[in-house]
């Protein structure tokens, strides 16, 4: 089955940092998701992503999606306290939404 | 516009209570969804209904129940709480009208403790 795997598991940086989080699938992704979670709340949608070579960017926060459609990565530039948070990445299996596949989460924050 | 609204926001429970969580939508959404999210385990999908008036299992649908009372809500049923399900639940709803928005709208969750 198609397993996510979300590096680092945490990450500690200092504001203005920069940072990048990785989601590695086992299987080619059909379309990769980014979501962010804030302690103690739901998630909120930020990125997706389906096709190779693919980046979205959204205020700070860039997606990609490499060519092999295998990998994704989410950087965040000049990192501020309100970036902090889980960064979750999820995958959907032949487009199919309620099948979702999840990575475990990255955990982050931000020291001011 | 509140999006996706769930009650309670906390509960605790002994082993063998039963309960109901609430969620309702005010955005029209078709599809509905129960998570749970467990250290470890990442977000399991409990139980999701693509449309009002269906319903269908997902990875973990032991113990639990669903019923869609209309297009706006979405309820999960514990009949007999156990210390398994202990964790924290999410609803989300999404669109599904449209193929390539999967963007799914989430609750802000109800952390469950079962003693």
């Amino acid at each position: 089955s198609q397993e996510l795997e979300q590096s680092p598991q945490s990450l500690i940086v200092q504001e203005g940092k920069n940072l990048t989080i990785n989601c590695t699938s086992s299987k080619t992704l059909y379309g990769l998701y980014w979501y962010k979670q804030k302690y103690g709340e739901g998630l909120i949608f930020l990125m997706m992503l389906q096709k190779g070579g693919e980046e979205k960017s959204h205020e700070k926060i860039t997606a990609k999606l490499d060519e092999k459609k295998q990998q994704s990565s989410l950087h965040i530039t000049a990192s501020q306290p309100s970036h902090a948070g889980i960064y979750l990445c999820a995958a959907s299996s032949a487009g199919n939404n309620r099948k979702l596949i999840w990575g475990l989460g990255t955990s982050l924050a931000v020291n001011p | 516009n509140a999006g996706v609204t769930q009650t309670p926001k906390f509960q605790v429970l002994k082993t063998g209570q039963s309960m109901t969580l609430q969620c309702a939508q005010d955005m029209n959404h078709n599809s509905m969804y129960w998570y749970r999210q467990d250290p470890g385990m990442g977000l399991r999908l409990i139980y999701y209904s693509a449309s009002e008036g269906t319903t269908d299992k997902g990875e973990v649908p032991n113990g639990y129940n669903v019923s869609r009372l209309n297009k706006r809500e979405f309820s999960l049923r514990l009949e007999s709480a156990a210390p398994s399900q202990t964790s924290v639940y999410f609803c989300a709803s999404r669109t599904a009208t449209v193929v390539s928005n999967e963007k799914l709208f989430f609750g802000s969750g109800t952390q469950l403790s079962v003693l």
